[in-house]
């Protein structure tokens, strides 16, 4: 059974750190991962996708890396900004559905 | 296209009334999913569509819980006799096509009293 661990659970840093979010999953047999934010009450807005035959994507200011053999994904946020204030989901696709962490909460403080 | 649109955004029932919510894809979109996402974990999912065909359910889905999908477009999750364990958000989703990009609604927050 497919199981996916975010790490650390949550992280306060001050705006223009740059940092790394974690995640982990137990089988390898992955189609591709998903980065996803969540603003509190509201939905998910999708942030990259990796497929699994692909080592990164980046858009902006986010990078996101896949190494399937380790089963870990990390993504990288450069230059944080108190706008990037949420909940960092990952989510691994799964055959015909994706498997989500329990997300990192992120502060980025003035 | 505004996105995935899902309705209503708020509900609040008492226990053992019936709900039901509904969501619109992008158009285009063959695929649906709907997930259920509890307070401080991650979605969780419940059932997903194949244009009008729903090829998978979770053990989640009681048999208190149907959706549908007709002709393929917009779809409803109906939940009967609800219970206090059903207060969640949930979320439905929608893709191209298999193992593509998924984009979510923001959510029906249902609040069982």
């Amino acid at each position: 059974k497919q199981e996916v661990t975010q790490i650390p659970a949550a992280l306060s840093v001050p705006e223009g750190e740059n940092l790394v979010l974690n995640c982990s999953f137990t089988d390898s047999a992955i189609y591709n991962l998903q980065w996803f934010r969540q603003d509190p009450g509201k939905g998910l807005t999708s942030l990259l996708l990796i497929q699994s035959s692909q080592r990164e994507q980046t858009s902006g200011r986010l990078n996101a890396s896949l190494d399937k053999s380790s089963g870990r994904s990390t993504l990288y946020i450069a230059a944080s900004q108190p706008g990037d204030s949420a909940t960092y989901l990952c989510a691994v696709g799964n055959t015909d559905k994706l498997i989500f962490g329990t997300g990192t909460r992120l502060q980025v403080f003035p | 296209d505004t996105g995935v649109s899902q309705n209503p955004r708020h509900k609040i029932t008492k226990r053992g009334q019936n709900v039901t919510f509904r969501c619109d894809p992008i158009s285009e979109h063959n695929r649906l999913y709907w997930y259920r996402q509890t307070l401080g974990q991650g979605p969780e999912f419940l059932t997903y569509f194949q244009n009008e065909a729903q090829l998978e359910k979770s053990r989640l889905l009681s048999d208190r819980f149907s959706a549908e999908r007709p002709k393929g477009s917009f779809s409803t999750l109906e939940i009967q006799r609800t219970e206090q364990g059903d207060s969640a958000m949930y979320l439905c989703a929608s893709s191209v096509a298999r193992n593509t990009e998924a984009f979510f609604g923001q959510g029906t927050r249902l609040t069982v009293v």
